[in-house]
């Protein structure tokens, strides 16, 4: 199964770009990386997804390498409500489905 | 539309008590999936289903069942609680298809004494 690692913490000012780093090294071809938040005690929150193109919503932008081996997640104007725990997510295949596992993820602190 | 709901919000069990954690969406998903996030830490998988009939354990799965009867609810039982046990537990849900994403209840405390 393919894992993923992020930093433990980062701190960003309000207003500016946060770059949320994950690398999955191990993904496999058929594979997607997702992400999600958790702001604190609330379920986790869906923001992004891609396969192998840079994806952008209306949260946020995502950044895959050319080797897919790593990814970053932008949000291009951090505002406090985006303090968060950011999961970095390797979608995982399995016999009759899917399965999804999380790490222990990124804690952004967006300050004023 | 109700999106993922998760009964009850706060529960306190006597430890060797047996419970229910009710999940129940409406959106017609296929995929269903517990997991539990303990204080300062990630979520881990406890056990899925990929659809009515069919569920498959997670990375967590001793100490608890599950079954899928309908598409819409996805009940978490634990057979005997232990302290162990007392996490903050989250029901998801997604269509079928990989690359959607998933919806999140908003939780569930549990307490084990």
């Amino acid at each position: 199964d393919a894992k993923t690692t992020q930093p433990t913490s980062m701190d960003c000012a309000e207003g500016r770009a946060a770059n949320l780093p994950c690398n999955h090294s191990t993904i496999s071809g058929n594979e997607y990386v997702y992400w999600y938040r958790q702001i604190h005690s609330q379920g986790p929150q869906y923001i992004i997804h891609g396969l192998k193109n840079n994806e952008t919503n209306e949260m946020a932008s995502l950044i895959i390498t050319e080797d897919r081996k790593s990814s970053t997640l932008i949000l291009p104007h951090a505002t406090l409500r985006d303090t968060a725990v950011y999961y970095c997510i390797v979608r995982v295949p399995n016999t009759g489905g899917f399965k999804t596992i999380f790490g222990a993820g990124t804690r952004l602190f967006v300050k004023a | 539309n109700a999106g993922v709901t998760q009964t009850p919000k706060f529960q306190v069990l006597k430890t060797g008590q047996s419970m229910t954690l009710q999940c129940a969406q409406d959106m017609n998903h296929e995929y269903m999936s517990w997991y539990r996030q303990d204080p300062g830490m990630g979520l881990r998988l406890i056990h899925y289903s990929v659809g009515a009939g069919i569920t498959d354990q997670g990375e967590v799965p001793n100490g608890y069942n599950v079954s899928r009867s309908t598409t819409e609810d996805f009940p978490l039982r634990l057979l005997s609680a232990a302290p162990s046990q007392t996490s903050v537990y989250f029901c998801a849900s997604s269509y079928g298809r990989a690359h959607y994403g998933y919806t999140f209840g908003s939780g569930t405390r549990l307490t084990v004494v």
